[in-house]
């Protein structure tokens, strides 16, 4: 069973650049969830993805964005980024319908905006 | 709206020692709760989950959690402590209905001391 992957694991971008962050669910999960671990912190909602369609959404602004794919792989785009952006980014993949609440994350992509 | 409240954000305790990692948590309706463990550079990892029945749970490593509705607590124990449990523990809820949002707390970094 593969796990959840993230790629890149590690990015280096300058304020007002765009970025994209991807994410492959486990296999058999359906739902992707993104999370925004800034240093020192907990991980914060960004919003989650269930059937293609932005299924609950945390208090990010709306240059966070994202996609899901038919095969439930996920994007996450962040538009004219800010210094404040610098953040772990986890991708977390779980299964609607069957033991919803466990979420299973990846590595996590470490983005630094300069 | 969910709340987790880590009050320790630092705890350093000598190995073979016992260690309590306090979890509080506040919501306005049911919640499952979580604690996850973060080792350095890595991803978020399930530690264990309390879903329903009996209120203490435990995991394969050792730790255990007892969940305590009337102080709205799910604090994290172990009884010996080894240097590989050196880690960033984080505790979570997720409402019984809606998405599945995870709501963490700040974190709490354990340090083992030979």
């Amino acid at each position: 069973e593969t796990g959840v992957t993230q790629s890149p694991t590690h990015l280096i971008k300058t304020r007002g650049q765009q970025v994209t962050l991807r994410c492959s669910s486990q296999s058999g999960h359906n739902t992707v969830s993104w999370y925004q671990q800034a240093l020192g912190q907990g991980p914060q909602f960004i919003f989650q993805y269930y059937r293609e369609e932005e299924n609950g959404r945390g208090n990010f602004p709306p240059r966070f964005s994202g996609l899901q794919f038919p095969n439930y792989s996920s994007e996450l785009n962040v538009n004219a980024l800010e210094l404040d952006d610098s953040a772990l980014y986890l991708c977390a993949s779980s299964k609607t319908g069957l033991n919803v609440y466990e979420q299973y994350f990846g590595p996590g992509t470490r983005l630094t905006v300069t | 709206a969910q709340s987790v409240t880590q009050l320790d954000s630092q705890v350093p305790v000598f190995e073979e020692a016992p260690v309590e990692l306090r979890c509080n948590y506040s919501s306005s309706v049911s919640v499952y709760l979580f604690w996850y463990v973060q080792y350095p550079n890595q991803g978020l990892q399930l530690l264990l989950k309390y879903l329903s029945g009996s209120t203490l749970v435990e995991s394969i490593n050792g730790f255990e959690a007892e969940f305590n509705k009337s102080q709205t607590s799910f604090h994290l124990r172990k009884p010996s402590v080894h240097i590989s449990d050196t880690a960033e523990y984080f505790c979570a809820v997720v409402p019984y209905f809606g998405n599945e949002k995870l709501t963490f707390g700040t974190g709490t970094r354990l340090t083992i001391i030979p």
